[in-house]
């Protein structure tokens, strides 16, 4: 099956510090979809990118689609304690319903 | 708040047993999906349903089928169940069918099999 690369796998940083996440696909996809996950949490929806270098910020985050349609980014800046959670990259290839989750990258903060 | 309800939150049963999971999307969403999250794992695509028909197919068991009602609430059915059938069921839902498409999850099910 369809397999997004999402790295890096864990971070440890420290209050202030600025994050930086992405995700990669051997297939061209045509949404991008970023989640928040808390223990025991539904994932939340951060941010939504449907087209080639779409840039788009929501308050500290921001996230780009990128141009080859096989990447995403995620950055974080001046992290807070409560940004602490897994973080997942969500793919949909064109023609296809479903979506292809990342395996996450868990986000610690030290304040 | 995402809109999206299931229940129950917690159930725990033993293994051979079957259980009904129920999601109810968000108001006007006509698209419901299933997810199934293992400990410290990922989210693993089960199924899609749009307006109460099947859509679209991931790696669910046949132990496992769902439906959509006309009310557009869902039901995810698992059979005898095995204690690797532990984990948390998501379900989301979106308006539409294909892209573009924003999924909203609910609080999810614990599934525990002893």
């Amino acid at each position: 099956g369809q397999q997004l690369n999402q790295s890096p796998q864990s971070m440890f940083i420290q209050e202030g510090e600025d994050v930086s996440m992405n995700c990669t696909s051997s297939s061209i996809f045509n949404t991008w979809l970023w989640y928040k996950q808390d223990p025991g949490e539904g994932p939340v929806l951060l941010i939504a990118l449907y087209k080639a270098g779409e840039l788009t910020s929501n308050g500290r985050l921001t996230a780009q689609f990128g141009i080859t349609r096989k990447d995403s980014f995620l950055n974080i800046s001046a992290s807070i304690p409560s940004d602490v959670g897994i973080y997942f990259c969500a793919g949909q290839q064109p023609n296809f319903n479903k979506f292809y989750f990342g395996s996450g990258t868990k986000l610690n903060v030290k304040p | 708040d995402s809109g999206v309800t299931q229940t129950p939150k917690h159930l725990i049963t033993a293994t051979g047993q079957r259980v009904t999971l129920r999601c109810s999307p968000r108001s006007g969403d006509l698209s419901v999906y299933w997810y199934q999250q293992s400990l410290d794992q990922g989210l693993q695509f089960l199924i899609q349903y749009y307006n109460g028909e099947e859509r679209a197919k991931g790696n669910i068991l046949e132990r496992f089928s769902a439906q959509q009602f006309p009310d557009l609430h869902s039901e995810l059915n698992l059979s005898s169940l095995e204690l690797g059938d532990s984990a948390l069921y998501f379900c989301a839902s979106s308006v539409g069918s294909g892209a573009p498409n924003e999924q909203f999850f609910g609080p999810g099910t614990r599934l525990t099999v002893l």
